[in-house]
Parts: structure tokens; sequence; C-alpha cells
């Protein structure tokens, strides 16, 4: 079955240090990939998004992704935390072809210590 | 700011009542999505709407309805309400089925 899994629910970090949140798919093609995170009483912002070429791809707010077809994965990554990227983070894939429906992983609450 | 509009922000009702959402898109966004977040549930798809006609259904139950008008907001009807239907629901929109939504802020119903 399609499926996009985000195997961690929360992860702690230390402010200014490095941040990486797993995504894995499980799709018969490759699909789009995106990020996205949710301030506390907010709505869902885009961070980045991957459609096809370098499989690097840097967002806002100093994010960044890399994507693994060979493992199915798309990490976010960022070198250092700040307190205020304290959030939920969602990744959602959309399959290649038919109906174009994001679906999300259950996301990551990302909590930042001082 | 997304650029998506939705209204009103927030909503108590009670058991049985019938609610409406409603959700500008942003200006030139032909395709209107509707989720549904909880806790035990995470961010559910619920249906989507290009252009005033449906054209995708997901786990939207049937006492839920939406409908998107020629000036392409959208509405999502919650009828016989139920504790259960205690959530926050998002709308998004994107100019059309090859590029990335964009989301409003949410509206967060309680159902007493």
């Amino acid at each position: 079955a399609q499926s996009v899994t985000q195997p961690d629910i929360h992860i702690t970090v230390s402010e200014g240090a490095s941040l990486e949140l797993r995504c894995n798919y499980s799709y018969g093609a490759t699909p789009y990939l995106f990020w996205y995170v949710q301030s506390p009483g907010q709505g869902l912002q885009l961070l980045l998004k991957y459609f096809s070429g370098d499989t690097l791809v840097q967002g806002i707010k100093g994010f960044e992704a890399e994507f693994k077809r060979s493992q199915s994965s798309f990490n976010l990554r960022k070198p250092s935390v700040h307190w205020s990227d304290a959030a939920e983070y969602f990744c959602a894939v959309v399959p290649f072809g038919g109906s174009y429906i994001p679906t999300f992983g259950r996301g990551t609450s990302l909590i930042v210590h001082p | 700011d997304s650029g998506v509009t939705q209204t009103p922000k927030h909503l108590i009702t009670a058991t049985g009542q019938r609610v409406t959402l409603r959700c500008s898109p942003r200006s030139g966004d032909l395709s209107v999505y509707w989720y549904q977040q909880s806790l035990d549930q995470g961010l559910q798809f619920l249906i989507q709407y290009y252009n005033g006609e449906e054209r995708a259904k997901g786990n939207i139950l049937e006492r839920f309805s939406a409908q998107q008008f020629p000036d392409l907001h959208s509405e999502l009807n919650l009828s016989s309400l139920e504790l259960g239907d205690s959530a926050l629901y998002f709308c998004a929109s994107s100019v059309d089925s090859n590029t990335e939504a964009f989301f409003g802020q949410g509206t967060r119903l309680t159902v007493v």
C-alpha cells in the first residue's frame, strides 16, 4: 500500500545543534515530495519541495532535504537549530500521475532546548 | 501569510448541529483541498475541487459535503455533528494539479 512514514514522533535537540527529520515513502514510482512546518495554532507552511533534478533541495529558514531513491527517503536537515524552529514538521507526498492529492505523514514534533 | 483565507477561525457548536466552513483560495488558484487534522488521525484528506468540480474524494463522511463556487471559494458543510468531529479543518489551494498546495490557518471546530 502507498504510504508515507515519519518514524520519529518527537525529536529533542539543543539550540545550535544540527537536525535531521526522517521521512520514508512507499510508492511505485518516485512521487513529488514536500516538507511543511506547522507552528502552534498556525496553518502549514511549505518549507521545500522536490519534483525532479538535483536531489538536494534548499528551502526556507535554512532547511534542506535530500532525496534518496535507493532508500525511498526524503530527510529534512538543518545545520544549526534555532529556538523558533520548535514546531510540528510534516512530510508529504504526491504520487506521480493520477490524482494530485498530497498525503501527509503523522508529523514529527521538534522540541528545542536552550 | 499563504494567501488562503479560512473563516471562521474558531467555532463551538453542539452535537447534532450543522456548520459551514469557508475557504477563499489564493488568487489564481483553481484547486481547493479540504483536510481534517485530529490528534489521533493526523492530517486526513477529505475532498478536492478543481475549477468548480469535484476531483477527488478521501475519507469524507456522508454527513460532510463541500462545494466550490464560480468565484472559486469553497465551503465545507458538516452536519449532524458528533463529539468526534472536533478537529482542525484546513483548506489548501494550488494553481493546478502539478504544483504545491498552500494552506490556510485552519478552522478549529469544537463540538460540545
